[in-house]
């Protein structure tokens, strides 16, 4: 069980247009998601905090208005990058934790690699 | 604050050796979770070992073993005889316990990788 999907798993999109990338818990309620960010040879940077129901919290630096978090339900969650430009590139990782979770345990997406053109 | 230090960047193995990736964390909590996880090229984080602040006990699974030392603030991880497939990014993380605000995220260290020379 705890299975994250990611949808879709790449795009390439030009400047200035805007993508969205769903996160999905398959097999459980989820009522925290993290959004990560992981540019080539980097370590994973947390962006924001979704709980269902509630506004995101982002991290500083975070532009909210260019990425737009809506966790609409116990099972999604969505990242929209608005106006895309080229240094959005990178690979974005969703991660859930699991309702009722006793431990501090995260269940990762596969990741979704953007390229903006 | 939270952080997580692996101070090796790029480590290099021949088949079959042992190595031990290195990982040094930092927290004023006094309930904590410690993490380990695998990214293949692929990029998809492959979750290893959690190791809850209060459990010092060392654990072995295969041939990965884990060492917890509350002393030195470590939570160093050994492949033994490694494999070509052990060949990844191996990320250390760490999460607070408590019920704050920032409960629940994860800091990482900014990984190593290694590489498994056959």
């Amino acid at each position: 069980g705890a299975v994250v999907s990611q949808h879709p798993s790449w795009v390439i999109c030009k400047s200035g247009t805007s993508v969205k990338i769903e996160c999905r818990s398959l097999d459980f309620q989820a009522t925290t998601m993290f959004w990560y960010r992981q540019f080539p040879k980097q370590s994973l940077m947390l962006m924001a905090t979704s709980n269902e129901g509630s506004k995101a919290t982002y991290e500083q630096g975070v532009e909210k208005d260019k990425f737009l978090i809506n966790h609409a339900s116990l099972t999604l969650s969505t990242l929209t990058v608005t106006s895309a430009h080229p240094e959005d590139s990178s690979f974005y990782i969703c991660s859930a934790r699991k309702f009722g979770a006793f431990y501090n345990e995260q269940f990762f997406g596969p990741g979704t690699r953007l390229t903006v053109l | 604050a939270q952080k997580v230090t692996q101070a090796q960047t790029e480590i290099s193995v021949v088949e079959k050796e042992d190595v031990t990736l290195d990982c040094v964390y930092e927290t004023r909590d006094t309930t904590y979770y410690l993490f380990w996880y695998k990214q293949p090229p692929s990029g998809e984080l492959v979750f290893l070992i959690r190791r809850n602040s209060f459990d010092e006990q060392n654990e072995i699974s295969g041939r990965y073993s884990w060492n917890f030392q509350k002393s030195t603030s470590s939570f160093n991880f050994t492949i033994t005889a490694s494999q070509v497939v052990d060949s990844a990014v191996y990320f250390c993380a760490l999460s607070e316990g408590g019920s704050g605000a920032g409960s629940y995220q994860l800091t990482f260290g900014k990984g190593t990788k290694l590489s498994v020379i056959p």
